[in-house]
């Protein structure tokens, strides 16, 4: 059974740039959340999609937007890029709201490094 | 905002001893969960508390839960150099899908 599985795992961009980044979630599970970590700090919450549409979203501008695909994987956009968002981005999967415990599963993460 | 707050920021151990690790929040909760992470990689989840508990044990780990201090420990005992890492935990808020992270405890075992 493979966890959550990113691509790509290391990206390196020029600041006004846009990224992509892709995650598939854990077999079974239907919601995903996006994390940012920046280094030497917790992981802060981006959004969380369920049913292809967002559902929660954490402090970050419009910039960061995102989508989900009927078979449940999800992508991450960043638009404009800035120094400010290079960081470790973390994709979490989960049962969603059927699950009362909400065990989150987390990939490897994407590195990008802005330059 | 952070939620969670660990303490102590960084602990150093000898392998063996234990390692005890807290954790205060500032709102209701789901639950609350451990994760664990090395080298800026993807975080591992150890172990997760539901707000009605009070303990719960896996393996080499113990964590406590006290929501009326909102506050959590994780204990692990007889530590090994594997155990080198850091050491996160994540609240889920009530009526939030969604989890906060504290800023984490960097753990290092001496060998």
């Amino acid at each position: 059974d493979a966890g959550v599985t990113q691509s790509p795992t290391h990206l390196i961009k020029t600041r006004g740039q846009q990224v992509t980044l892709r995650c598939s979630p854990k077999s079974g599970h239907d919601t995903v959340s996006w994390y940012q970590q920046a280094l030497g700090q917790g992981p802060q919450f981006i959004f969380q999609y369920y049913e292809e549409e967002e559902r929660q979203r954490g402090n970050f501008p419009d910039r960061f937007s995102g989508h989900q695909f009927p078979n449940y994987s999800s992508e991450l956009n960043v638009n404009a890029l800035l120094l400010g968002d290079s960081a470790l981005y973390l994709c979490a999967s989960s049962l969603g709201i059927r699950d009362y415990s909400n065990e989150q599963f987390f990939g490897p993460g994407t590195r990008l490094t802005v330059l | 905002s952070q939620q969670g707050e660990e303490d102590p920021q960084a602990l150093s151990i000898q392998e063996g001893e234990n390692a005890t690790m807290n954790c205060s929040y500032k709102t209701s909760i789901n639950n609350l969960q451990w994760y664990r992470q090395n080298s800026g990689r993807g975080l591992v989840h150890l172990i997760l508390i539901r707000s009605n508990e009070r303990e719960k044990h896996s393996g080499r780990l113990r964590v406590t839960l006290d929501t009326s201090k909102k506050s959590s420990s994780l204990l692990i005992t007889a530590s090994r150099a594997a155990d080198t890492a850091s050491y996160f935990c994540a609240t889920e808020i009530q009526g939030a899908q969604k989890l906060v992270f504290g800023q984490g405890t960097r753990l290092t075992i001496n060998p």
